[in-house]
């Protein structure tokens, strides 16, 4: 069974471009969320979609975006990008539902953004 | 809101022995999960072990087991016959359903020859 796959794994940005990532979930899992991994900042929560709808966010600036596809898989955009916003952006996928394994997130590699 | 706690920046422990990494968190509720990821220097998150907080017994995977402690919110995690590979980051995090992962800020652990 294949695993979460982020795409693209490395990218350099110029301030004030955008970016989008994206994440295939692991096949049958319906919940997807996005983490962001900063030296400073630790790893804090963006936001999880689930069955094409937003769920539950973190606290982002509305730059950050995203969206979920019928197929599951998930984008997530940053607009207007600023130093600060270098980081590992982790996908993680879930069943999404109550119960068992349900709960249990598996993430992907992570897409290195590094702005310039 | 829920925090989690690793009072332990980095650890050290020899090949063979066992090493044990704290975690505390806060919280009101009765009902959620913990979790001990790894992260090795490739960055992708591994998933150790998980325990449902309903559960008294505590999870064991292979060389990796947990003492769970509910009443005084604490999650430790013991790995057993240390191996070079078990060098990573390793990171607490507790999940209500339907809801975020929140993670502790992380213990990096050695293991030396």
């Amino acid at each position: 069974k294949a695993g979460v796959t982020q795409t693209p794994r490395y990218l350099i940005k110029t301030r004030g471009q955008q970016v989008t990532l994206s994440c295939s979930p692991i096949s049958g899992h319906r919940s997807v969320s996005w983490y962001q991994q900063t030296p400073g900042q630790g790893l804090q929560f963006l936001f999880e979609y689930f069955s094409e709808t937003q769920r539950n966010k973190g606290n982002f600036p509305g730059r950050f975006s995203g969206r979920q596809f019928s197929n599951s898989r998930s984008e997530m955009n940053v607009s207007t990008l600023e130093l600060g916003d270098s980081a590992l952006y982790l996908c993680a996928s879930s069943l999404g539902t109550a119960g068992g394994g349900g709960n249990t997130i598996y993430f992907g590699e992570g897409s290195w953004l590094t702005v310039v | 809101a829920q925090t989690v706690t690793q009072s332990q920046p980095e650890m050290s422990v020899q090949e063979a022995e066992t090493v044990t990494l704290s975690c505390t968190y806060d919280t009101s509720e009765s009902d959620y999960y913990l979790f001990w990821y790894k992260q090795p220097p490739s960055r992708q998150m591994i998933l150790v072990i998980r325990q449902e907080a309903y559960k008294q017994q505590n999870a064991t995977e292979n060389r990796f087991s947990v003492n769970f402690q509910k009443a005084a919110k604490s999650f430790s995690l013991k790995i057993s016959d240390s191996q070079l590979g078990d060098a990573a980051m390793y990171f607490c995090a507790y999940k209500r359903t339907a809801s975020k992962l929140t993670f502790g800020t992380g213990t990096r652990l050695q293991v030396t020859l």
